[in-house]
């Protein structure tokens, strides 16, 4: 079975400094990684996504984040957030099908 | 707005009722896919459609939950006689038509629908 973890359920960060939003999943076979976003009252919205080649992703709004087969992890970095960084963060993935499989969502709350 | 459009977003009924969600695809697109979040949990998937077809609905509850997307109009997410565990975000989401496989495109996602079952 594939799962997807996404430990920290909030993540406080003052205005300016880097977040490193956490993202381990599990697998047996080879699978498509996904950031999305959801502001609040929002739809989710993509934010990067790793399908093959350099394990170093760049997404919108300066986020990227680093796929890590050996330890199955796809973390979320930016190096310096901005109030309108607050938001809920979904982690996702699919082995090839059209049914993703989510994480539980980190809320990043950026503080002024 | 080209989005991916839903409603309500807010519902509100009592055990029992009936409860319908609507979602129109993004323009161009024909694949819709219906999304539920319970509290404190990650989205999960329910159902997949086409026009007219039902192509996967494994994730759908077996009582009380049907979808449909009718050649004209919006997908509809139909939950029967509802009940306090229906309480929930339904997210629906569409894709354009796939030419090839695997599938590692993109979802666009609605705002979402959030059922309160009183």
């Amino acid at each position: 079975a594939q799962s997807v973890t996404q430990l920290d359920s909030q993540v406080p960060v003052f205005e300016e400094a880097p977040v490193e939003l956490r993202c381990n999943y599990s697998s047996s076979v080879s699978v498509y990684l996904f950031w999305y976003v959801q502001y609040p009252n929002q739809g989710l919205q993509l934010l990067l996504k790793y399908l093959s080649g350099s394990t170093l992703v760049k997404g919108i709004n300066g986020f990227e984040a680093e796929f890590n087969k050996s330890q199955t992890s796809f973390h979320l970095r930016k190096p310096s957030v901005h109030i309108s960084d607050t938001a809920e963060y979904f982690c996702a993935l699919t082995s090839g099908t059209y049914k993703y499989i989510f994480g539980t969502g980190t809320r990043l709350k950026v503080l002024a | 707005n080209a989005g991916v459009m839903q409603n309500p977003r807010h519902l509100v009924r009592r055990r029992g009722q009936e409860a319908r969600l609507r979602c129109s695809p993004m323009k161009g697109h024909s694949h819709v896919y219906w999304y539920r979040q319970l509290p404190e949990e990650g989205l999960k998937f329910m159902v997949y459609l086409q026009k007219e077809n039902i192509i996967d609905e494994s994730g759908m509850p077996k009582e009380r939950f049907s979808a449909e997307f009718p050649k004209e109009g919006p997908s509809i997410l139909r939950i029967q006689q509802v009940v306090r565990g229906d309480s929930a975000a339904y997210f629906c989401a569409s894709s354009p038509e796939k030419t090839r496989t695997p599938n590692t495109g993109e979802l666009f996602f609605g705002e979402g629908s959030r059922l309160t079952v009183l």
